[in-house]
């Protein structure tokens, strides 16, 4: 399974709505994750199961989708979610990511 | 939450081998498994292999197959990744990560990551 995420890189300003999308080569279900990646950290699980948060994610992170289309979405940006998010799929072996979207200030 | 600790970065010869840990705090990890992930720099993440510490079964990426070894310790609970017949390519930060509880499980917690450089 292939997992494309575009764009490969937002620029918002803080305050705007960034919308996110993965696209899998071939159904996972609802098998697919969001990470947050924060420059010098690792990973950090944001969704699972393409739309359930994780333990103490904030709100403005929803997301969506089945099969083979899945959107991240960030109802209003914080300076701190200005990051790399990766998606990730749980439906078939070899676990694989998808090759991030950037979320960079304008 | 478990907090993963991984070991100190590693510089290596091409055609040699390391061995990296990773301890889970309170020394078990349960019934999860644990992954190990690696980044390239300036790249994306790409899972290796795992392995369930209760069971010692393992799974590999395909593309590690063959120089890829995962090892749990049950007693100590530290889960090693070692890879074998290095190249520069293989010049990365590697993470692992717990696979929570969650069915299917995803990556709940990660280590701090191991900075791996390969060169002569």
């Amino acid at each position: 399974i292939v997992l494309t995420q575009s764009p490969a890189t937002l620029s918002l300003s803080p305050g705007e709505r960034a919308t996110l999308s993965c696209r899998a080569s071939e159904s996972v279900r609802t098998f697919l994750a969001w990470y947050q990646q924060r420059p010098g950290q690792a990973p950090r699980l944001l969704i699972y199961d393409a739309s359930n948060r994780a333990t103490g994610v904030p709100a403005r992170f929803s997301g969506s989708g089945s099969g083979t289309d899945f959107t991240l979405t960030i109802s209003s940006l914080e300076p701190e979610d200005f990051a790399v998010y990766y998606c990730q799929q749980r439906s078939n072996w070899p676990l694989v990511f998808g090759g991030g979207t950037k979320v960079e200030v304008k | 939450q478990v907090l993963l600790a991984q070991s100190g970065a590693e510089v290596r010869k091409p055609g040699s081998s390391l061995k990296v840990s990773c301890k889970a705090s309170g020394g078990t990890f349960n019934n999860s498994a644990i992954s190990w992930v690696r980044q390239a720099p300036g790249q994306g993440l790409e899972w290796l292999a795992n392995i369930i510490p209760l069971f010692g079964t393992t799974n590999y990426a395909s593309s590690m197959q063959g120089r890829l070894t995962i090892t749990a310790d049950k007693s100590t609970g530290i889960v090693y990744m070692e890879l074998s017949r290095l190249r520069p390519g293989d010049s990365a930060l590697y993470y692992c990560a717990r696979e929570g509880p969650a069915v299917p499980p995803y990556f709940d917690s990660w280590g701090q990551g191991t900075l791996v450089t390969v060169s002569s």
